[in-house]
């Protein structure tokens, strides 16, 4: 069975840096064409996707939020990490990781969907 | 980046009824997008991807099709526990959701 689990803080204060951990089970960070994403929904609102990393290790960023984010992983831990800076009150949202699938069959084309998902951990941003 | 957009943002159907959304791209994505359901407090869950396959486990009531820029989703026969946002997405871009309720 397929589970990945967030951790971290859940009250950051604002400036400070947030560390999420994504823990997984069930599959293993080396298989080909297989990742792991990290999407935020602040309260009330719609999806945002955060960045991924993949099992070659290529990494991808938000474009609005590139300067602030980092993701990594430790293979044998079974574990993703995202490190947010610099913190804001707007930044106040349940943080999810989700097992992510991507490649190509056409040219230019790119697969990709996030089949199995953390139940999220909720961040708040307050003084 | 491509953008997508989603409609309705919201509707109310009776149960039995026949519930299409539908999602448009702003520029060919091929068949490459994908319906989630969010339930209120729950994480996201994926229904179809690549358009028109069926997650494992899913209701065959729900169902997806189109290609290039427009995209529909369907539930043939709304049900109590459909309630939730529905959500369409394309590489790293989330629609902006539709939120399904019953009459």
């Amino acid at each position: 069975q397929v589970t990945l689990k967030e951790s971290g803080p859940v009250l950051v204060k604002p400036t400070e840096t947030l560390t999420l951990t994504c823990t997984v089970s069930g599959f293993s960070l080396s298989n080909a064409r297989m990742g792991v994403s990290w999407i935020r929904q602040p309260p009330g609102k719609a999806l945002e996707w955060l960045a991924h990393i993949f099992s070659n290790d290529e990494k991808s960023y938000s474009t609005s939020l590139k300067s602030r984010l980092t993701i990594s992983k430790d293979t044998s831990k079974s574990q993703v990490v995202l490190t947010m800076t610099n913190m804001d009150p707007v930044d106040t949202a349940t943080y999810y990781c989700a097992r992510t699938h991507s490649g190509s069959y056409i040219p230019n084309y790119y697969y990709y969907y996030m089949d199995v998902w953390g139940k999220g951990t909720t961040v708040t941003v307050s003084s | 980046d491509i953008q997508m957009t989603q409609s309705p943002s919201s509707l109310s159907a009776s149960v039995g009824d026949r519930v299409t959304i539908t999602c448009q791209a702003s520029q060919d994505i091929s068949n490459y997008l994908n319906w989630y359901q969010q339930k209120p407090g729950k994480a996201p869950k994926l229904l179809i991807y690549d358009a028109s396959n069926l997650e494992t486990g899913v209701p065959s009531r729900f169902s997806g099709s189109g290609s290039g820029t427009d995209f529909t989703f369907t539930i043939s026969s709304l049900q109590p526990e459909d309630i939730a946002t529905y959500y369409c997405q394309q590489w790293l871009t989330f629609g902006p959701g539709t939120k399904v309720d019953i009459k």
